[in-house]
């Protein structure tokens, strides 16, 4: 299984509810990321996760909750979202938890719609 | 910090050879990648350089040159299903640690 998968596909939100991404890879590997991406722009780097320990915050506000729950799931809580951060919420994964990868595996991301 | 220029739009035909340059300002470099992305879809990984020279995968290449800081992504054959955006990116270590920081984008369009 070579798949990075995310849940759901599309999610629309009001700025006051409270809602969770999924990623799953059963690829065996130790690092897990998660990127906001907005139109026509490259992907960010939000947080990752090595070893299924927060290794990395790119100063994301805290209305962004991440959650490594196992080595295979990763999460993204969200709360009190503003409508700037529509996007689309990439998960990816790589091999090694002892560094970033340059090659990293992307789930199809959540396009998150907030009204 | 860093920085990452590569042009933002190509245009060929089919059948022709492309290349998307990249050049890179970083304070540290560990190799550059490159990544397609369709339209709707995730990012896909295609190469990745660390060490001087071409690096070959079918119908796409990738070369660097670090004294230049800067590399490039050649397609051949170029087929409509290469039309899609291209990143060049690179390791870069920062306070939070090492990062994968990605260029804009190129967007290759390729028509019949």
């Amino acid at each position: 299984d070579t798949e990075v998968t995310q849940t759901p596909k599309h999610l629309v939100m009001g700025m006051t509810n409270k809602k969770s991404l999924k990623c799953e890879q059963h690829m065996g590997h130790r690092a897990m990321y998660w990127y906001k991406q907005k139109a026509k722009k490259p992907p960010e780097l939000m947080f990752v996760y090595s070893y299924e320990k927060l290794s990395i915050n790119e100063s994301v506000p805290s209305r962004f909750s991440p959650e490594c729950p196992n080595s295979s799931l990763l999460n993204l809580h969200l709360h009190a979202l503003q409508p700037e951060d529509s996007a689309l919420y990439l998960c990816a994964s790589s091999q090694s938890g002892g560094a970033v990868s340059y090659e990293q595996y992307f789930g199809p991301g959540t396009r998150l719609t907030v009204t | 910090g860093q920085s990452l220029e590569q042009p933002s739009e190509v245009t060929a035909v089919e059948g022709a050879i492309v290349q998307i340059n990249c050049t890179y300002q970083t304070s540290g470099f560990y190799g550059l990648s490159w990544y397609q992305q369709h339209d709707g879809g995730a990012p896909t990984f295609l190469s990745y350089n660390a060490l001087d020279g071409l690096e070959e995968t079918g119908r796409f290449s990738s070369f660097l040159s670090r004294s230049d800081s800067y590399g490039y992504l050649l397609l051949q054959e170029l087929q409509m299903k290469d039309s899609a955006s291209y990143f060049c990116a690179v390791r870069e270590r920062g306070q939070a640690g090492t990062a994968l920081i990605f260029g804009k984008g190129t967007t290759l369009s390729v028509s019949s």
